[in-house]
């Protein structure tokens, strides 16, 4: 079974500063990787995604993640965040061998506070 | 816009009554799935269906039903609710292959008194 964990729940950082978000994740197999982002009152929306290839993928909106298969991690990161980026994150796996359906797995959240 | 459309966008519900929520996607996706959102405990699969006139269950399918008549409709019914089921639920859609990215509609939000 594959399993996403973000361990930081909530992340307050400065506006401008830069800003790490953590993902770590476990499964069997090779996987798919995205990060969602989540605005008050909206559903969540795909920011990037991993799939084969380079394995730093960057947003429109200056994000990045990097795959590191090693460490099974795809922690997401800017340089310089702006008042906008105020939001929650999610992290999520998808099981290219799960048999019926496509099975994501989704991380628990961290809620990005941008202080001004 | 191309999307998802939930309704209704929150809902008040008392205990024992019968409630369906309502989902329309207009990107002609052949899957499309519930989910529920809690707090500190992420998205959860509810049902999921991978074309029309197919359905399954997802990791918490007890009180929940779904059916799929066409693509674009995948309404979700609580038969009797329980305040356990108070959440905010989310409908998304894909292409429905395994690299596909998930879209979202703006959820309903559900208290169960």
């Amino acid at each position: 079974a594959q399993s996403v964990t973000q361990l930081d729940s909530q992340v307050p950082v400065f506006e401008e500063a830069p800003v790490e978000l953590r993902c770590n994740y476990s499964s069997s197999v090779s996987v798919y990787l995205f990060w969602y982002v989540q605005y008050p009152n909206q559903g969540l929306q795909l920011l990037l995604k991993y799939l084969s290839g380079s394995t730093l993928v960057k947003s429109i909106n200056g994000f990045e993640a990097e795959f590191n298969k090693s460490q099974t991690s795809f922690h997401l990161r800017k340089p310089s965040v702006h008042i906008s980026d105020t939001a929650e994150y999610f992290c999520a796996v998808s099981d290219p061998a799960a048999q019926g359906y496509q099975k994501v797995t989704f991380g628990t959240g961290t809620k990005l506070q941008v202080i001004p | 816009i191309a999307g998802i459309t939930q309704a209704p966008t929150s809902q008040i519900l008392a205990a024992g009554r019968r409630m369906t929520l309502r989902c329309t996607q207009d990107m002609r996706h052949n899957a499309m799935y519930w989910y529920r959102q809690d707090l500190g405990l992420g998205l959860r699969l509810i049902h999921y269906s991978n074309t029309a006139g197919t359905t399954g269950k997802g990791e918490v399918p007890d009180g929940y039903s779904v059916s799929r008549a066409n693509t674009d409709d995948f309404p979700l019914t609580l038969a009797s609710a329980v305040p356990s089921q108070t959440s905010v639920y989310f409908c998304a859609s894909s292409a429905g292959t395994d690299n596909s990215p998930l879209h979202f509609g703006n959820g309903t939000r559900l208290t169960v008194t």
